[in-house]
Parts: C-alpha cells; structure tokens; sequence
C-alpha cells in the first residue's frame, strides 16, 4: 500500500491554457474520487468512478472539466481553457467498496493548480 | 440539500490537554455518515473518526472520541490528551447513507487547531 499519488504536486499555468491531472489510487481500490478545495474551504466533491464507470458528477464540473478513468486504475482530470477561479487545490481519493461506512476514503496530497 | 457547519476557525490548546472541536450539520436523510477528518500542513488528508446515524453510541478512537446528539444535529470532536502531532486542519464532514452519493463527502469548513507545548 504506497498511497495515494497524485501528480503533478504544483502546477502553474497560464489563463486558456488546459491543464490535466494524473491521480494513481491505491491498488486494488475500486472506487476513485475527484475534489477541489479552494483556500479557506473545505474540499468540494466533483466526480466520482467505480472501476472505469463514471457514477457521479457534481455541478461544479461544468463543459471544460473532464475526468477519466480508462482502465479502472489511474484516472486524469483535464481543465480546457483554465480561468482564474479555477485556481485550487485537486485532491484525489480512492476506497474500495465494502459500503459507505467502510469505505473511507483515502486521500492523495493534491495538484495545487495557480491559473494567472 | 445538505450543509455542515464548523463554526470555530481556529483552535488552540496546551499539550495534554483537552480540547472539543465543534460541528453542526443540516438534512432531511434518516440515514446517514458523519466524519472527522484531519489535514496536518502539507500532507494529505485522513480520517480520524467516524459514526453511524442510526448508532446511539458515541464512536470513540484511542484519544478522539465524538458527541453524537442526532436531535441536535450536532457532531462534537473531542481530543483527549492533546500531542503536538494533533496540529492540523480538521473536517467534519457528511454522507448520505445509500443511493448514488455514496463517494459524496460534505465537508465544513475546517477549524484549525494548534497544540501548543
């Protein structure tokens, strides 16, 4: 069990550039999370995957976020044409699915995106 | 739609001892998940505790235990004995019990805490 690994740690990029995020979930896990958490807040669901199934996704993921999860293990997140409130921290978390009470969830130290 | 509250900011304590972090939640769900999580400065987040709605208990984890009042919708965190490894951001946070939103987590704010030697 090495964790959960997101990558990359920082990233800054430019206004209407894309960006895309890599998260490598703890093995075997199933279940694959996507959250943002913005200075000051606490960590905001965007999608979630079981396996390579996309089973959610939140309203603050509108037209320009993309998530996959191809062959249920890893999973990218793409921002097309960033803005500046994109600017966050990414978190990532993995769980298997043994029931939402024990499942918790394991969570990556985060993509700290700065969009300027 | 469901909300979760933290309302103290920011926390400090002296080593050793005890300090309660508090919690409140809104929903309408009978069945539901109630966390704390902990983000200590640039590492990732864990869970640090964790509580059944429909279980009247008090779950308890070595020196964290929580105050469950489900009428109240109220979700203390207490940490007994207090270490300068305690220093951290901590969430609460809340899930719906079953249907689609299994992976959806909740969370307040955060207070941080600062133990103090």
């Amino acid at each position: 069990d090495t964790g959960v690994s997101q990558n990359p740690r920082h990233k800054i990029t430019k206004r209407g550039q894309n960006v895309t995020f890599r998260c490598d979930p703890i093995s075997e896990h199933n279940r694959l999370y996507w959250y943002r958490q913005t200075l000051g807040q606490g960590p905001e669901f965007l999608t979630y995957f079981q396996n390579e199934a996309q089973l959610e996704k939140s309203r603050l993921l509108s037209d320009r976020f993309s998530a996959e999860r191809p062959k249920g293990s890893f999973s990218t997140l793409e921002i097309q044409r960033t803005e500046q409130g994109d600017s966050a921290m990414y978190l990532c978390a993995s769980s298997p699915f043994l029931g939402a009470y024990n499942s918790p969830l394991h969570f990556g130290n985060g993509t700290r995106l700065t969009v300027t | 739609a469901q909300t979760v509250t933290q309302s103290q900011p920011e926390m400090s304590v002296q080593e050793a001892e005890t300090v309660t972090l508090s919690c409140t939640y809104d929903t309408s769900e009978s069945n539901y998940y109630l966390f704390w999580y902990k983000q200590p400065p640039s590492r990732q987040m864990i869970l640090v505790i964790r509580q059944e709605a429909y279980k009247q208990q008090n779950a308890t984890e070595n020196r964290f235990s929580v105050n469950f009042q489900k009428a109240a919708k109220s979700f203390s965190l207490k940490i007994s004995d207090s270490q300068l490894g305690d220093t951290a951001m901590y969430f609460c946070a809340f899930m719906k019990g079953y249907g689609g939103s299994q992976g959806n987590l909740i969370f307040g704010k955060g207070t941080k805490l600062s133990v103090k030697p």
